[in-house]
């Protein structure tokens, strides 16, 4: 059982790249969500599904897009990278009920 | 929109002390759950205790326990014979009690272990 993994870990890109961020659970949790953690700004959520197919906007959504197309991945993708988007990004899964699941995060930088 | 409240960012805790970290969040709604969760340097963020705001009774793991006080919208958590280990940045979390609302975090408190 290896909870929720995020690939890649680290990550650099130039201004305007494109990149995908893959989230993976194996708990078979409805809800997944997509969080970045800037400092001093605590953790704050980009984009949140709770189930297959759906997906919906959270605190910070400008930028980022997602998808959820089977239920044990969640993607996030930014389509034109900028320096605002440097962050550590993290991907949680839960159930209805209870707490959120983090994976070990992926640390982001655009130049 | 609730609104979570950590008003220390820094603590300090002698190694076996007792700490504790506050929180304060703001809601108007009667049923929903509260969090603390912990980072350490590795930044994984760990589950360390929840509570749900209809249980009067507070929670508690081994060393960790909270005091809940829901009409002061208070929930802090007490950490008893601190470890090393236990030094990290601790986050307080709420959710709403439906399943399609996520966790609204406060800022953090860093807790220092001192050998």
């Amino acid at each position: 059982n290896a909870g929720v993994t995020q690939t890649p870990k680290f990550r650099v890109l130039k201004t305007g790249q494109s990149m995908t961020l893959l989230c993976a659970q194996d708990m078979n949790h409805e809800y997944m969500y997509w969080y970045r953690q800037d400092p001093g700004m605590g953790l704050r959520l980009i984009h949140y599904s709770v189930g297959e197919g759906t997906t919906a906007k959270g605190e910070v959504p400008d930028g980022y897009n997602v998808s959820r197309l089977k239920k044990q991945n969640f993607l996030l993708g930014l389509e034109s990278a900028a320096p605002s988007q440097t962050s550590v990004y993290f991907c949680a899964s839960s159930y209805w009920t209870g707490g959120q699941y983090f994976g070990p995060g992926t640390r982001l930088t655009v130049t | 929109a609730q609104t979570v409240t950590q008003s220390q960012p820094e603590m300090s805790v002698q190694e076996a002390e007792t700490v504790t970290l506050s929180c304060t969040y703001d809601t108007s709604e009667s049923d929903y759950y509260l969090f603390w969760y912990k980072q350490p340097p590795s930044r994984q963020m760990i589950l360390v205790i929840r509570q749900e705001a209809y249980k009067q009774q507070n929670a508690t793991e081994n060393r960790f326990s909270v005091n809940f006080q829901k009409a002061a919208k208070s929930f802090s958590l007490k950490i008893s014979d601190s470890q090393l280990g236990d030094a990290a940045m601790y986050f307080c979390a709420y959710r709403r009690p439906a399943g399609n609302t996520p966790l609204v975090f406060g800022k953090g408190t860093r807790l220092s272990v001192i050998a």
